[in-house]
């Protein structure tokens, strides 16, 4: 098993682009996330999932979008890249919505100028 | 008032001490609780579930005070690998269910 895999690990973005952070996961997880990390602080939930076609928003959703339209992919989109998005963002996924530990992916470095 | 809150830190400490990490948390309506671990920005991992009636593994004892919000993580004898950032994360039920938030963190220096 391949776990949770995101795509690109780093990017740079001029402001005002636009791009997607693509999240897979083969572990057949219902719930996936998206969350940001900034420098000295803790992950910011941007969106969640909780089974395909199912996304409601976390503690920080503005300037992103998501969709769910299989159980394995979770993509994140960036509309209008500013320099307050610049940040580690890291993919994650688990089984049970209670219990049950979150995989994380390796995360995504993106910097925008 | 954050949703997560935990002690800002850094905390550096001799090997061999003990250290407490604290975490209280504002939605009353939440529903699980855990501790994860984050090495130097790599991604965070589990460490420890905390139940209501308290939970032990090792050197490390998780415990939950509903009534006061409150999570708390209790490291012995320090060893120099516990170096490391711990987050404290909450279930919220959120709209769906599953909605799980992350504290700030709170990094542990373990010293010679």
């Amino acid at each position: 098993n391949a776990g949770v895999t995101q795509t690109p690990k780093f990017r740079i973005l001029k402001i005002g682009q636009s791009m997607t952070l693509q999240c897979t996961q083969d572990m057949n997880h219902n719930y996936m996330y998206w969350y940001r990390q900034d420098p000295g602080m803790g992950l910011k939930l941007i969106y969640y999932s909780v089974g395909a076609g199912i996304t409601d928003k976390g503690e920080v959703p503005n300037g992103y979008n998501v969709s769910r339209s299989t159980t394995e992919d979770f993509p994140l989109r960036l509309e209008l890249a500013a320099p307050s998005q610049t940040s580690v963002y890291f993919c994650a996924s688990r089984h049970y919505a209670n219990t049950g530990e979150l995989f994380f992916g390796e995360g995504s470095r993106l910097t925008v100028l | 008032r954050k949703e997560v809150e935990q002690d800002p830190g850094p905390f550096n400490v001799p090997e061999g001490a003990t250290v407490a990490f604290n975490c209280t948390y504002s939605n009353s309506a939440s529903q699980s609780f855990f501790w994860y671990r984050q090495d130097c920005r790599k991604e965070p991992k589990l460490l420890m579930s905390v139940y209501s009636s308290g939970n032990e593994d090792g050197r490390f004892t998780a415990q939950l005070n509903r009534a006061s919000q409150y999570i708390s993580l209790l490291i012995r004898d320090s060893k120099l690998s516990d170096s490391a950032t711990y987050l404290c994360v909450v279930n919220e039920r959120g709209n769906q269910g599953g909605k799980l938030i992350f504290g700030q963190g709170t990094e542990l220096s373990v010293k010679p």
